[in-house]
């Protein structure tokens, strides 16, 4: 399977502890991006990286979450101090840089986060 | 600033064509596309088009833009159960590359 995948799948956890999620993005892909995605709502921009190099945040990454990408292949993204407001489906995708803006992502499965 | 929406539901008979509309309002955006999400998988590409592009078919998918108004139209022929499932558009901006997604439509296919 060549496509992006996430682990874990489902993650649940108790308010105030600590989660890290991994993304691995398809192999030749440098751009990696991190969505979330609540119930009945769109997914909605978290953070980009472009090989190891955090691009940019959104004003939704609060200072209780931190992605990395050291080697610029797989990436994750911890929550410290969870919330329940936290519970969502978190999604990562990746694309190929290309001259043109055209940009297809591709998805993951996604990691369904749920914070008791 | 950065808005899009679409409705909520839509229902059809198996067959029929389904029209899923959708309203941005970033005028610099380059590429639009539409995604598809089924329960338990992940979002799948189905088509985008370009901004200076009116129409753009693909099988039983036409895409129609209207870039004065900044609406997205997608619409299935002969729907079938199988595209039961929920219909995101996305707007992406040259420069910047993320996605600005829509609500989602779900959409369901009555037999």
């Amino acid at each position: 399977d060549t496509g992006v995948s996430q682990d874990p799948r489902h993650k649940i956890t108790k308010r105030g502890q600590n989660v890290t999620f991994r993304c691995d993005p398809i192999s030749e892909h440098n751009r990696l991006y991190w969505y979330r995605q609540t119930l009945g709502q769109g997914p909605e921009f978290l953070t980009y990286f472009q090989n190891e190099a955090q691009l940019e945040k959104s004003r939704l990454l609060s200072d209780r979450f931190s992605a990395e990408r050291p080697k610029g292949s797989f990436s994750t993204l911890e929550i410290q101090r969870t919330e329940q407001g936290d519970s969502a489906m978190y999604l990562c995708a990746s694309s190929l840089r290309r001259a043109a803006s055209y940009n297809e992502q591709f998805f993951g499965p996604g990691t369904r986060l749920t914070v008791l | 600033g950065e808005d899009v929406e679409q409705s909520l539901f839509l229902s059809v008979r198996e067959g029929d064509s389904s029209v899923i509309n959708c309203t941005y309002t970033d005028s610099s955006s380059t590429y639009l596309y539409w995604y598809k999400q089924e329960p338990g998988a992940g979002l799948q590409l189905l088509t985008y088009i370009f901004s200076n592009m009116d129409m753009k078919q693909d099988q039983r998918l036409t895409v129609l833009l209207n870039k004065k108004d900044k609406h997205l139209s997608l619409r299935i022929a002969d729907t079938q159960t199988g595209d039961s499932a929920i219909y995101f558009c996305a707007e992406g901006t040259s420069g910047t590359y993320k996605y600005i997604f829509g609500t989602g439509t779900r959409l369901k296919v009555l037999a």
